[in-house]
């Protein structure tokens, strides 16, 4: 299976900073990656497709890039709305497998 | 509008079964790969199940195979996970999402609990 693992696990952050989270394939996986917001007792929302395409309703601050095993997801200018936690996922092969999540929390 | 509601949900003794059942709506059902993901504190999102809109392609997580099945019924607008001989492991909770590569719609979600 591939391994999706997810740097940092938890970050602070203000309103309107810029923050990067990071994600990385334990095999290539091309550009087979998802990002998705979740807010707490909310299921998971499609932010990123592709690795770097934004899903239809989700805010140019959001930006996705990287192919191959090393991936970004950076928010510029945060918003109250962005702390939530955040996960990356693999779309290369059964199983898909997903990162264990980043926690933007504010500072 | 475009809609996944899960349903099932529940405690069940270790061993036991459960089926759960996704109702869709807001887009023809038929048309879309679906899949059944979990999650839990401890292990996060776990996918576990996937069915193409031909019903021709079915995938599970090795932690479920044999053991749960995926189905659909266009007709009825529902997708279903038959969960038979359930462990404290599966407890978790269980969503529907729609989507091939990547699950763009999402239930809210159903928890399952197996604990005597």
């Amino acid at each position: 299976d591939i391994q999706m693992t997810q740097s940092p696990s938890s970050v602070s952050a203000s309103v309107g900073d810029r923050v990067t989270i990071t994600c990385r394939a334990s095999q290539g996986i091309s550009s087979w990656l998802a990002w998705y917001q979740q807010k707490p007792g909310k299921a998971p929302e499609l932010l990123i497709y592709a690795a770097s395409s934004l899903h239809s309703g989700v805010p140019s601050r959001f930006s996705g890039s990287g192919s191959g095993t090393d991936f970004t997801l950076t928010i510029n200018s945060l918003q109250p709305d962005d702390f939530a936690t955040y996960f990356c996922q693999q779309a290369k092969s059964f199983p898909y497998t997903f990162g264990q999540g980043t926690k933007l929390e504010i500072k | 509008q475009v809609q996944l509601v899960e349903s099932g949900g529940g405690l069940v003794k270790p061993g036991g079964s459960l089926r759960l059942s996704c109702a869709a709506s807001g887009f023809t059902l038929s048309a879309y790969s679906m899949s059944w993901i979990r999650q839990t504190p401890g292990k996060g999102l776990e996918w576990i199940s996937y069915i193409s809109s031909s019903d021709d392609s079915i995938y599970y997580a090795d932690s479920v195979k044999g053991r749960f099945t995926i189905s659909r019924d266009n007709a009825k607008r529902s997708l279903y996970l038959q969960m038979n001989s359930l462990r404290a492991e599966d407890t978790a909770v269980y969503y529907c999402a729609r989507g091939y590569y990547y699950m763009d719609v999402w239930g809210k979600g159903t928890t399952v609990t197996v604990s005597s």
